[in-house]
């Protein structure tokens, strides 16, 4: 089946540090790879998203790239903010027809930026 | 956005009583997807829909039942709540187009179980 490991947090760092997740991932076919950011109270939002090796998906200054031979897709942002004070998912979805759209996500990392 | 919202955000109820929330979307997408969020454990999903009255079992569905009857409801019942039920639930939605299949989630109902 698929399954997502990342990095177990709390993760906690200071205004402007550089920021890395890792996520790794096993998956039964091709799948599309996520990360989504959850703001307290709040329902988790797409962050950014890709689709196939090598792609990079970025948003709001973050990044990850699709690594198919190390099947992982790290999280890494040059500079953070106190706003990014939130919980990262890592997510994959496999895009077979019988899948029904479902995504298989990862325990979720709590990131404390300090000002 | 994708129209979501969830009904009630919060709800106080007793052991043993029934409790249904409602995830109603505006879009008239076909899948949609109820998942419970708890400390430790990420999301778990527990069951989901491809389409009006077609509903499947997630992963932990025990406890719970579904229905769809229209294209933009998706209901969860607790048929008889136990405190173990307490969490946070979302409702998500995915466009089911070819390709990506993200999700979009609703605010999400904070339920506690006496």
């Amino acid at each position: 089946g698929n399954s997502v490991t990342q990095m177990e947090g709390p993760v906690t760092l200071s205004e402007e540090a550089f920021l890395t997740i890792n996520c790794t991932y096993t998956a039964t076919g091709y799948p599309s790879l996520f990360w989504y950011v959850q703001y307290p109270g709040e329902g988790l939002q797409l962050l950014l998203k890709a689709t196939k090796a090598d792609d990079k998906g970025s948003n709001k200054g973050f990044e990850a790239t699709y690594r198919k031979e190390t099947t992982s897709f790290h999280l890494e942002k040059g500079s953070v903010q106190v706003s990014d004070s939130a919980v990262y998912f890592c997510a994959l979805s496999d895009r077979s027809n019988t899948n029904a759209g479902k995504s298989t996500f990862g325990d979720g990392t709590t990131l404390t930026v300090k000002p | 956005d994708a129209g979501i919202t969830q009904s009630p955000r919060h709800k106080v109820t007793e052991t043993g009583t029934p409790v249904t929330l409602r995830c109603h979307q505006t879009e008239n997408h076909r899948y949609m997807y109820w998942y419970r969020q708890d400390p430790g454990h990420g999301l778990r999903l527990i069951h989901y829909s491809y389409g009006v009255k077609d509903t499947d079992k997630g992963e932990v569905s025990d406890g719970y039942s579904v229905s769809r009857s229209k294209t933009e409801d998706f209901l969860l019942t607790l048929e008889s709540a136990t405190s173990s039920q307490t969490s946070v639930y979302f409702c998500a939605i995915s466009k089911g187009t070819s390709g990506s299949n993200e999700q979009f989630f609703g605010p999400g109902t904070r339920l506690t179980v006496l």
